[in-house]
């Protein structure tokens, strides 16, 4: 079965903070795939990032990087100087390798409520 | 822009009538799915299309069912709607991925906005 676990439910931070969301992932398929989502107010879900188990490579897009471990089953997420307009909950997900349509069924964390205060 | 629609955004309903909500994509893409959200809770599978083959969740209860008429279309038709239903439905769609092409983002879901459904 897979699992992903977001520990942090809420962070409040303060403009221009970095904060960094944790996430940590259990599965038995060896190859996968991770995700991070955005959910603003408004509810629509936004990707940010797709990873997969092979490229443990780290990445950086603007104020938005990633660190991906594969030893800790970890695939972290950083915002740099946060704005307030970052504040929405965060989704981590994964999905895996069983084969065919399995490959599109998200398997999703709590996710945790960023609040960026001015 | 190519995207994920939903209607309505807001549906309230009373305990027992059925319910319709809809999903349009203008992406074309192969996969249709239904996710239900409850208040601070994560996204949770219902069901997905793959073309026209409807693949269910197993603890997908009888009482959510959908359509998808064409490519564009999908519903989620709730048929007696209890108390517990009450909740945000996300869809979302992605392109196919047969084999050979997930390195091209094929698993990446564009959701809707979603619509969220009061139960009174």
């Amino acid at each position: 079965a897979q699992k992903v676990t977001q520990a942090q439910t809420e962070i409040s931070v303060v403009e221009k903070e970095d904060v960094t969301l944790d996430c940590v992932y259990e599965t038995r398929d060896t190859t996968y795939y991770l995700f991070w989502y955005k959910q603003p107010p408004s509810g629509e879900l936004v990707f940010l990032i797709r990873r997969n188990s092979f490229d443990e490579q780290n990445e950086i897009s603007g104020r938005y990087s990633w660190n991906f471990q594969k030893s800790t089953s970890s695939f972290n997420f950083t915002i740099t100087a946060s704005q307030v307009v970052d504040s929405a909950v965060y989704f981590c997900a994964l999905s895996g390798n069983a084969g065919g349509t399995s490959y599109g069924k998200l398997t999703f964390g709590q996710g945790t409520i960023l609040t960026v205060h001015p | 822009d190519a995207m994920v629609i939903q209607n309505p955004r807001y549906q309230v309903t009373q305990f027992g009538k059925p319910v319709t909500l809809s999903c349009s994509q203008t992406l074309n893409h192969n996969v249709m799915y239904w996710y239900q959200q409850k208040s601070s809770q994560a996204p949770k599978l219902l069901f997905h299309y793959y073309d026209k083959d409807f693949n269910n969740e197993a603890d997908t209860p009888d009482n959510f069912q959908s359509r998808r008429p064409n490519t564009s279309f999908c519903f989620l038709d709730i048929r007696s709607p209890g108390l517990g239903d009450a909740a945000m439905y996300l869809c979302a769609t992605s392109r196919d991925f047969s084999s050979g092409i997930l390195g091209s983002g094929a698993n990446v879901l564009t959701f809707g906005a979603g619509s969220r459904l009061t139960v009174l």
